[in-house]
């Protein structure tokens, strides 16, 4: 089946640092990947999404891009802020006989300090 | 405002009590998913439900009931909830453009269910 694997937490950054929190799939057919982060409780928020090869998805100055060859989808921040403290999920919607089913890696707690 | 609900919010139980978490949504959103959310597992789809009396199991649905009678709402039942049933729950809603699931949830603000 479907699998999504993160980068082992938590990382903890000083702001104005750069973020990569990496990200690997293992799917049959052709997911969609996206990047959820979830707030100190709050429910899970779509920060990105890329729906086909080398695609890029970006949002809030977070990226991520779309690697097939690699089978990979790595969050990129430039420089992060207090307020991206969060835990931050990577996922994939399945295709085929997986159509409907979302599968979610299991979070990455991101700490930035002052 | 567009939004996910669920109640309750937090929930105390024992074991064997059944009990029914509900979830509704305001956005005419054909898909409906839970999930439940445990420390190093990320979040596990338990059902997900692409219509109005439509429902299909995700990687975790024993234990767990579903049912879709009305578009906005999909109650999640546990008829005999057990302590490995401790968990927090999520409710998500997401449209589907031209009939094309596209995978982005809007979540609801989650329930802690405590069965002891």
């Amino acid at each position: 089946g479907n699998s999504v694997t993160q980068m082992e937490g938590p990382v903890t950054l000083s702001e104005e640092a750069f973020l990569t929190i990496n990200c690997t799939y293992t799917a049959t057919g052709y997911p969609s990947l996206f990047w959820y982060v979830q707030y100190p409780g709050e429910g899970l928020q779509l920060l990105l999404k890329a729906t086909k090869a080398d695609d890029k998805g970006s949002n809030k100055g977070f990226e991520a891009t779309y690697r097939k060859e690699t089978t990979s989808f790595h969050l990129e921040k430039g420089s992060v802020q207090v307020s991206d403290s969060a835990v931050y999920f990577c996922a994939l919607s399945g295709s085929g006989t997986s159509y409907g089913k979302l599968t979610f890696g299991q979070g990455t707690i991101l700490t930035v300090h002052p | 405002e567009a939004q996910v609900t669920q109640n309750p919010r937090y929930l105390i139980t024992v074991t064997g009590k059944k009990l029914t978490v509900t979830c509704s949504q305001n956005m005419n959103h054909e898909y409906m998913s839970w999930y439940r959310q445990d420390p190093g597992l990320g979040l596990r789809q338990i059902y997900y439900s692409m219509n109005v009396e439509v429902t299909d199991k995700g990687d975790v649905p024993e234990g767990y009931k579903v049912s879709r009678k009305e578009k906005r709402n999909f109650p999640l039942i546990l008829e005999s909830p057990s302590p490995n049933q401790t968990s927090l729950y999520f409710c998500a809603s997401s449209s589907r453009l031209a009939g094309e699931f596209r995978g982005e949830l809007f979540f609801g603000e989650g329930s802690r269910l405590t069965v002891l």
